[in-house]
């Protein structure tokens, strides 16, 4: 079955304690995203990655890393936490091409305390 | 980067044809308009996509002036199951083919039995 799986899907942490959350998709798609979701906020982009080795700030990029070394993994790092960064998370893949239509995860709901 | 601007709400019957319009005004030349669907605690779900005139499949309609300007997503006879929020999305190609996207904040329709 097609799918973007993210893990994990809730998690509770303090500020400060690094924090990764992982995205892996079996579709063989160039493109991946992060979004976060914020009540009134809509998705905003967080980063993205075109292929391996290539990533790119979004419209909310401070306070996070990402990484892509292989096609289907793209993790969500965040080194320091602040509860400011307490929101839905969710990753995204499509192939070549930004007509393609995007393959959502499910979500990761982060709580920051 | 096109912004999007949509209503945040919206209330209809069941049976009724429930027409959701998005403003662009910023919208590029290569940019394509993509809309989505989201259910609660789920990841988004496309559900058509168009660069001018209309577009039609199996879920929805979607009407796009020939300023593309703005944009129209049109659902037939609506059911319970359609109380969700939609999302009308602008992609931006960027030079390389960077996919660089912003949804809006999404129109809340909830259909009333």
């Amino acid at each position: 079955e097609a799918q973007v799986t993210q893990n994990p899907r809730y998690l509770i942490t303090v500020t400060g304690k690094k924090l990764t959350v992982t995205c892996s998709q079996n579709m063989n798609h160039e493109y991946m995203s992060w979004y976060r979701q914020d009540p009134g906020l809509g998705l905003r982009q967080i980063y993205y990655s075109m292929n391996v080795e290539v990533t790119d700030k979004g419209d909310v990029p401070e306070g996070y890393k990402v990484s892509r070394k292989e096609k289907r993994n793209f993790p969500l790092i965040l080194e320091s936490p602040s509860p400011n960064q307490t929101s839905l998370y969710f990753c995204a893949s499509n192939p070549t091409g930004s007509n393609q239509p995007q393959h959502f995860g499910d979500g990761t709901r982060l709580s920051i305390l | 980067l096109a912004k999007t601007t949509q209503p945040i709400s919206m209330d209809s019957y069941e049976g009724q044809e429930v027409n959701i319009t998005c403003s662009h005004n910023n919208i590029a030349t290569n940019d394509y308009i993509m809309w989505y669907q989201q259910f609660p605690s789920q990841g988004p779900r496309f559900i058509i996509q168009g660069y001018k005139t209309k577009v039609t499949n199996e879920v929805a309609s979607l009407f796009i002036p020939a300023d593309r300007k703005s944009s129209t997503l049109s659902l037939p006879r609506v059911s319970l199951s359609d109380t969700a929020v939609y999302y009308c999305l602008v992609g931006d190609v960027g030079s390389g083919g960077y996919q660089k996207v912003t949804f809006g904040t999404g129109t809340k329709l909830q259909v009333i039995p």
